[in-house]
């Protein structure tokens, strides 16, 4: 248990469905970030907050919409999404920037 | 920019084996280095750090000494166990600037898978 907490852990989704996925700390941690695991690729950084201010946005399509209500609540709303946006969707959190992260269990997503 | 470059995949060792994974790094700033461990179907988890050159990270028989003047940061272990099986990151922060305040964020490597077998 790493004090991060993602649900759900598995989602199946349709391409035209629209869910959220959401992602909570209690760390007392400024920064919070979204990566992707895709089999066979490296781990691919989305999205970055610190102080609830986006400060990163990796060229990820408009698909994937952040949200960040507050420093300890995270989430990535999803819509028509692609079969190839199947992987596992981490969150992640730390003091601030570029300190050492600590991440949740993961989302499976899986679209059909 | 940063990167991080690991060994290629997969390692696969016998139990008590010794293990050996390289790590290479180009950074600006004073990069603090991490190895991350992710066993099957969790998220990552820090296995141990260092922040300095010449500094020792060590956790669980685990070992790593950040090399700056080869840039490495190589893990190791003397004697693996099966249950050590999990993907291995290696991964950067350039996370404070000479004047202390931080900034960065991390770069991890590809990740490398470790079997070991009994």
């Amino acid at each position: 248990e790493t004090g991060v907490t993602q649900t759900p852990r598995h989602l199946v989704m349709g391409m035209t469905n629209k869910k959220s996925l959401k992602c909570e700390q209690h760390l007392g941690h400024n920064a919070m970030y979204w990566y992707k695991q895709s089999a066979k690729k490296p781990l691919e950084l989305m999205f970055v907050y610190n102080f609830k201010e986006q400060t990163e946005n990796n060229s990820v399509p408009s698909r994937f919409s952040p949200e960040c209500p507050n420093s300890s609540h995270l989430f990535l709303h999803l819509h028509t999404l692609q079969p190839e946006d199947s992987a596992l969707y981490l969150c992640a959190s730390s003091l601030d920037r570029g300190a050492e992260a600590f991440f949740g269990q993961g989302t499976r997503l899986t679209v059909v | 920019g940063n990167s991080v470059t690991q060994m290629e995949g997969p390692v696969t060792l016998s139990e008590e084996a010794f293990l050996t994974i390289n790590c290479t790094y180009t950074a600006t700033g004073y990069p603090s280095l991490f190895w991350y461990v992710q066993y099957p179907g969790e998220g990552l988890q820090l296995l141990l750090k260092a922040t300095k050159a010449d500094d020792k990270g060590s956790n669980k028989g685990f070992e790593a000494t950040y090399r700056k003047e080869t840039t490495s940061f190589h893990l190791e272990k003397g004697s693996v166990q099966v249950s050590d099986s999990a993907v291995y990151f290696c991964a950067l922060s350039s996370s404070r600037n000479a004047g202390g305040t931080s900034y960065g964020k991390l770069t991890f490597g590809q990740g490398t898978i470790l079997t070991v077998h009994p």
